[in-house]
């Protein structure tokens, strides 16, 4: 069965540092990887996508890298801000083959930025 | 536009009652989908449905039910609760479930305990 995991449950830096969250996937071969925002109470909030045959993708201050050889995505926040502190989650989506784009979600990592 | 809508936001049940989680969304998104987020487990996909009509399982389906009349809807029936449905259940939708375009919008979630 399909397998994500994201490193570390949670993860504390410093503001005005990156941020760099880690997603392995095992099993399958996504066609796409979203990544989403979830504020404590809250639903998760869509950040950003990423296709297979993109190697990075930035918006803002956000970056996501995809090698699909590795089975690992890397979400990258630079110039964090205590603002960015959350839970992300890693999502990488079940499309080969298949009219039925479902996401499997990772149990997310906790981010703290400091001040 | 309201987005995706929940109720109700908290629910306090006994074992064995049966409840019903409303979900909507006047966003015209026909697909839309139940996950479960539990401590440690990150969010479980229960049920979906790709249009009115079409219902399928998801990864842990036991104990509940759906069903999807209209666009709109999509509520959620847990049959006869047990503690360990105890969870928060958040409801979700998209444009499509296909690839590039099944950016989940989520709704606020429902916290629910079974006594």
């Amino acid at each position: 069965s399909q397998k994500i995991e994201q490193n570390s449950e949670a993860l504390n830096i410093q503001e005005g540092k990156t941020a760099t969250l880690t997603c392995n996937y095992t099993n399958y071969s996504p066609a796409y990887l979203q990544w989403y925002r979830q504020d404590p109470g809250r639903g998760p909030v869509f950040l950003l996508l990423i296709r297979e045959n993109e190697k990075e993708k930035r918006k803002e201050r956000l970056k996501v890298t995809f090698d699909t050889t590795l089975k690992q995505s890397l979400f990258h926040i630079t110039a964090s801000q205590p603002a960015d502190s959350a839970t992300y989650l890693c999502a990488p989506t079940a499309d080969r083959g298949s009219t039925l784009g479902r996401l499997y979600f990772g149990r997310g990592t906790q981010l703290t930025v400091w001040p | 536009n309201a987005g995706v809508t929940q109720t109700p936001k908290f629910q306090v049940l006994k074992t064995g009652q049966s409840m019903t989680l409303q979900c909507a969304q006047d966003m015209n998104h026909e697909y839309m989908s139940w996950y479960r987020q539990d401590p440690g487990m990150g969010l479980r996909l229960i049920h979906y449905s790709v249009g009115a009509g079409i219902t399928d399982q998801g990864e842990v389906p036991n104990g509940y039910n759906v069903s999807r009349s209209t666009t709109e809807d999509f509520p959620l029936r847990l049959l006869s609760a047990a503690p360990s449905q105890t969870s928060v259940y958040f409801c979700a939708s998209s444009y499509s479930n296909r690839g590039p375009f099944n950016e989940q919008f989520f709704g606020p979630g429902t916290r629910l305990t079974v006594l």
